[in-house]
C-alpha cells in the first residue's frame, strides 16, 4: 500500500532555508510512473501547489515560488526533498506531498490521489 | 494563490441538498482543464471526491455529483448527512499562471 510521509523541522527562522522530506513507501520513485508534488496550506487558507518532480525529467515549479524552491530526490532513501530559501512568515503552513499521474498542463488529468498526512512548519524567530 | 472562487460556507439540514460553486476564468476552468473536488476533514489531508468534472472514485457515495458550465463548476450533495461536514476545495490548472490552482474552500455545515 502506497504511503507518503512528510518530515522536517517544525520551526524555521526567518531568512533561513525551509527543508522537508517526503518519504515514499510502496513505490520506487526512480521507476514510478507518477509525479510527486509538494503543496502547502497556510492556516485557515486554501491549498497552493509548490512544484512537482518526475524522475529523470524536468521538475515543474509554481512560477510564484520558482526563484526560492528546489525539489530533488534521494533514491537511496526513496524520498523527495523540498527546499525553500529565504523563509518568511508567509511560508508558515502545513506542507503536503502528493502523487499525480500526468505532467502539469494537460487538459485532462487524474487528480492528486494519494497524499501524505502533512507537516506543520512555522517560520518565526 | 486562490484564483478559483468558492463561497466560504454552505449549510443545510440532514437530508437536504446543498451545492458548492467554484468560479474560475477562461485561463483555467473555461479553457477546458479538468476540475477535481477534494474533501478535507479537520487536521487531515485532502481526499479526492470528484475527478474530471463529474466522476466519483470508488467509495465516494453517489449523493455527491459534479457539474460544469462555462468557467464554473458545482459540487452537489443530495441527502446531506452529518459525516459530510467538512471543507471542500476545487482544483484545476491555470495556463496563464502555469500552475495547478485551488479554490478558496467551502465549509459545509450540517445543521
Amino acid at each position: 500500500q502506497l504511503q507518503l510521509q512528510e518530515s522536517g523541522p517544525g520551526l524555521v527562522k526567518p531568512s533561513e532555508t525551509l527543508s522537508l522530506n517526503c518519504t515514499v513507501s510502496g513505490d520506487s520513485i526512480s521507476s514510478s510512473s507518477y509525479y510527486w508534488g509538494w503543496f502547502r496550506q497556510p492556516p485557515g487558507k486554501g491549498l497552493e501547489w509548490i512544484g512537482s518532480f518526475y524522475y529523470s525529467e524536468t521538475t515543474y515549479y509554481s512560477p510564484s515560488l520558482r526563484s526560492r524552491v528546489t525539489i530533488s530526490v534521494d533514491t537511496s532513501k526513496n524520498h523527495i526533498s523540498l527546499k525553500l530559501s529565504s523563509a518568511a512568515a508567509a511560508d508558515t503552513a502545513v506542507y503536503y506531498c502528493a502523487r499525480h499521474l500526468e505532467k502539469p498542463g494537460n487538459f485532462h488529468y487524474y487528480p492528486m490521489d494519494v497524499w501524505g498526512q502533512g507537516t506543520t512548519v512555522i517560520v518565526s524567530s | 494563490q486562490s484564483v478559483l472562487t468558492q463561497p466560504p460556507s454552505v449549510s443545510g439540514a440532514p437530508g437536504q441538498r446543498v451545492t458548492i460553486s467554484c468560479t474560475g476564468s477562461s485561463s483555467n476552468i473555461g479553457a477546458g482543464y479538468d476540475v477535481h473536488w477534494y474533501q478535507q476533514l479537520p487536521g487531515t489531508a485532502p481526499k479526492v471526491f470528484i475527478y474530471g468534472d463529474n466522476n466519483r472514485p470508488s467509495g465516494v457515495p453517489d449523493r455527491f455529483s459534479g457539474s460544469k458550465s462555462g468557467a464554473s463548476v458545482s459540487l452537489a450533495i443530495t441527502g446531506l448527512q452529518a459525516e459530510d461536514e467538512a471543507d471542500y476545495f476545487c482544483q484545476s490548472y491555470d495556463r496563464t499562471l502555469s500552475a495547478y490552482v485551488f479554490g478558496t474552500g467551502t465549509k459545509v455545515t450540517v445543521l
